[in-house]
């Protein structure tokens, strides 16, 4: 079965750090670039970050440049996003998102959600 | 960046009529590819977006025919033929032309 499941969310302070997992099963992980978008509670979606197949080229939404940072494990068939600096705009249900061939985000995985809060 | 505009935000219909969501982005989505990467995407109530239309127009798999979608350049649509009951969930247009890739504000689709 075609799979993504995020993990590592929770509470945590502002100015604290979290890292997000996904783990991919079903399909050849190496073979797709791979994505983070979030959605804050009650709010619409906002792509976060995109890795490369290779992990050789990466991109940010500017609100999060300089502190989140994503990258990937081939081997381990896994994505991650570690996250500093956190602010409590950053609350939101992350998901991990595949790129298909052809540029759209054809699957998702179910979220964990991240609260930034004192 | 493109800013990404959908109208309208919410609309209620009627088993069986026509539904219709515009999305206008701010810039063209014509990549230097030839190709224009708007896609859409439903998310029902208490689940995670699924993909319904990539690059303008092409359904995803499994997506019913009643969904299409059609448009160029900076001007889009998503049309529903004959909406039932489970097109209830916020629509959104997303394009994937440039970095950041942006999403409009969603359409919550209700059935009267």
């Amino acid at each position: 079965e075609v799979q993504l499941v995020e993990s590592g969310g929770g509470l945590v302070q502002p100015g604290g750090s979290l890292r997000l997992s996904c783990a991919a099963s079903g399909f050849a992980f190496n073979g797709h670039w791979m994505n983070w978008v979030r959605q804050a509670p009650g709010k619409g979606l906002e792509w976060v970050a995109i890795i490369k197949e290779d992990g050789s080229e990466k991109y940010y939404v500017d609100s999060v440049k300089g502190r989140f940072t994503i990258s990937r494990d081939n081997a381990q068939k896994s994505l991650h996003l570690q996250m500093n600096s956190l602010r409590a705009e950053d609350t939101a249900v992350y998901y991990c998102v595949r790129s298909a061939v052809v540029w759209s985000l054809d699957m998702w995985g179910q979220g964990t959600m991240v609260t930034v809060s004192p | 960046e493109s800013v990404m505009t959908q109208t309208p935000l919410s609309l209620s219909v009627t088993p069986g009529q026509p539904a219709s969501i515009s999305c206008k982005s701010s810039q063209s989505l014509l990549h230097s590819s030839g190709n224009t990467y708007l896609h859409w995407y439903l998310q029902k109530p208490g689940q995670s977006p699924h993909l319904l239309i990539y690059e303008v127009s092409n359904r995803f798999s499994g997506v019913p025919d009643r969904f299409s979608g059609s448009g160029s350049g900076t001007d889009f649509t998503l049309k529903i033929s004959r909406v039932e009951v489970e097109d209830v969930g916020v629509y959104y247009c997303m394009q994937t032309t440039q970095a950041p890739y942006t999403f409009g504000q969603g359409t919550k689709l209700e059935i009267k």
